[in-house]
């Protein structure tokens, strides 16, 4: 089966960091992908993780650790603007993604 | 300015009607998707496509259809016989291997009512 949980929603304030979990069960995995979506918006890709470990790209860092079967998107300085949902997507391979429900992060000032 | 054009942007269907989403991409991706969002749910695999004249089911394909007569374009028909059709619908391209590492790039979306 194909499981990926992700909380639900989140919220912080303006200035701070936030770490966003995701845990997955999949069979076959080649991958964990991250993507912010701004409401009624297309998803916008920030990372993309193969090998454990750290990554990291300016204020975003993302996480993966494959004997656990875990990863998370850790913000930094938080913006308003950074106010999204946040998918998580495990790479299966053959091209497909299976993707969470999505973490719904609220900023507030 | 590369990217993935989906229209209409809203639409309205009526009971017992057809109707057709359209995608095309100018990013010379090999591969198209098709997702469908619906709130509280994750992104769902509709349809997708890694060459021309080819196409695969994903998890959701019952009551919709598709075609890739062009490299460049991917529509989707949702059909009568898709009894929930509200939702929003997500077209999608990436390149196959490479260095890009199958990143999907998503369009804005078309957001289907029904009447």
């Amino acid at each position: 089966g194909q499981n990926i949980d992700q909380p639900t929603e989140m919220t912080a304030t303006e200035g701070a960091i936030v770490q966003i979990n995701c845990t997955y069960q999949t069979s076959g995995f080649n991958g964990l992908f991250w993507y912010q979506q701004h409401a009624g918006e297309a998803p916008t890709f920030l990372s993309y993780n193969v090998l454990d470990g750290l990554e990291e790209k300016g204020r975003f860092s993302s996480f993966l650790s494959r004997s656990k079967g875990y990863s998370y998107l850790l913000l930094k300085e938080l913006q308003m603007k950074d106010s999204a949902s946040y998918l998580c997507a495990a790479y299966t391979g053959f091209q497909k993604l299976v993707f969470g429900t999505g973490t719904r992060l609220l900023v507030s000032p | 300015d590369g990217g993935i054009t989906q229209s209409p942007k809203y639409l309205f269907r009526k009971e017992g009607q057809n109707v057709t989403l359209s995608c095309e991409q100018n990013l010379n991706h090999d591969a198209m998707y098709w997702y469908r969002q619906d709130p509280g749910q994750g992104l769902r695999l509709i349809y997708y496509s890694q060459i021309v004249n080819d196409f695969q089911k994903g998890d959701i394909a019952e009551g919709y259809s598709v075609s890739r007569e062009k490299k460049e374009s991917f529509p989707l028909t949702v059909t009568s016989a898709q009894k929930n059709p509200t939702a929003f619908y997500l077209c999608a391209s990436s390149i196959i291997g490479g260095s890009a590492k199958n990143i999907q790039y998503f369009g804005a979306g078309t957001r289907l009512s029904v009447l």
